[in-house]
């Protein structure tokens, strides 16, 4: 069974700065995709971006990057320039290119100071 | 594209009732949804995953008579609580999965029942 691993409960960030969270997984399969998501306060769920496992090339979504180590099995994401709306939960999420199912971290609350 | 709607955003329930929660897909069709229970200031947790047209797949510990799921179109799931306890209440979410070659799942804006 895979699982995923968010060993950052909490961590905060000054407005501007830059932060990285930690994400690391275990599985089996060679073929599979690995997302981050954001839940703000109004708890929606929010795709934050997504990595697909074949591919080297780390993913960016304008601030938002991933560093992709598929042999160590850690998928951790940084977001530049943070701002007050970055303030959230991230889940840190696996799926096998085969399934259907979400594989989610603890999750790491994020909070932005002014 | 790809939004998720789920009724009602809040419920207030009384012990013994059944609560039904909606998720629809607005523009496009899912073949698969996910039922997710999300504690406070935990992570989501999968209850079940429902086929259009088939049973749900039910997680282990998860009662199937009590969280009954109908996925009768390509469009809509239900979650019904049935004979809510105080213990059922929760953040329900449901998740969406576009039918084809899609790697991404959307979710709904969840639902907070409460159980008195």
């Amino acid at each position: 069974a895979q699982t995923v691993t968010q060993s950052q409960p909490e961590m905060s960030v000054q407005e501007a700065e830059t932060v990285t969270l930690s994400c690391t997984y275990d599985t089996s399969e060679n073929n599979y995709y690995l997302f981050w998501y954001k839940q703000p306060p109004s708890r929606q769920m929010i795709l934050v971006i997504r990595q697909e496992a074949y591919k080297q090339q780390n993913a960016t979504e304008n601030r938002f990057s991933v560093n992709f180590q598929k042999a160590a099995k850690s998928f951790s994401l940084k977001i530049s320039d943070s701002q007050l709306g970055d303030t959230a939960m991230y889940f840190c999420a696996f799926r096998e290119t085969s399934g259907s199912r979400l594989t989610f971290g603890e999750g790491t609350q994020l909070t932005v100071n002014p | 594209g790809a939004v998720v709607s789920q009724h009602p955003s809040r419920v207030i329930c009384k012990s013994g009732t059944s609560v039904k929660i909606e998720c629809r897909s607005l523009d496009f069709q899912a073949t698969t949804m996910f039922w997710y229970r999300q504690f406070p200031k935990q992570s989501l947790m999968l209850m079940a995953t429902s086929n259009e047209g088939s049973k749900a797949t039910y997680e282990q510990g998860v009662e199937k008579d009590k969280f009954l799921i109908n996925h009768a179109s390509l469009t809509l799931s239900t979650l019904t609580v049935t004979s809510a306890h105080p213990e059922d209440s929760s953040f329900y979410i449901c998740s969406a999965r576009p039918t084809g070659i899609w790697t991404e799942a959307f979710f709904g804006q969840g639902t907070r029942l409460t159980v008195v």
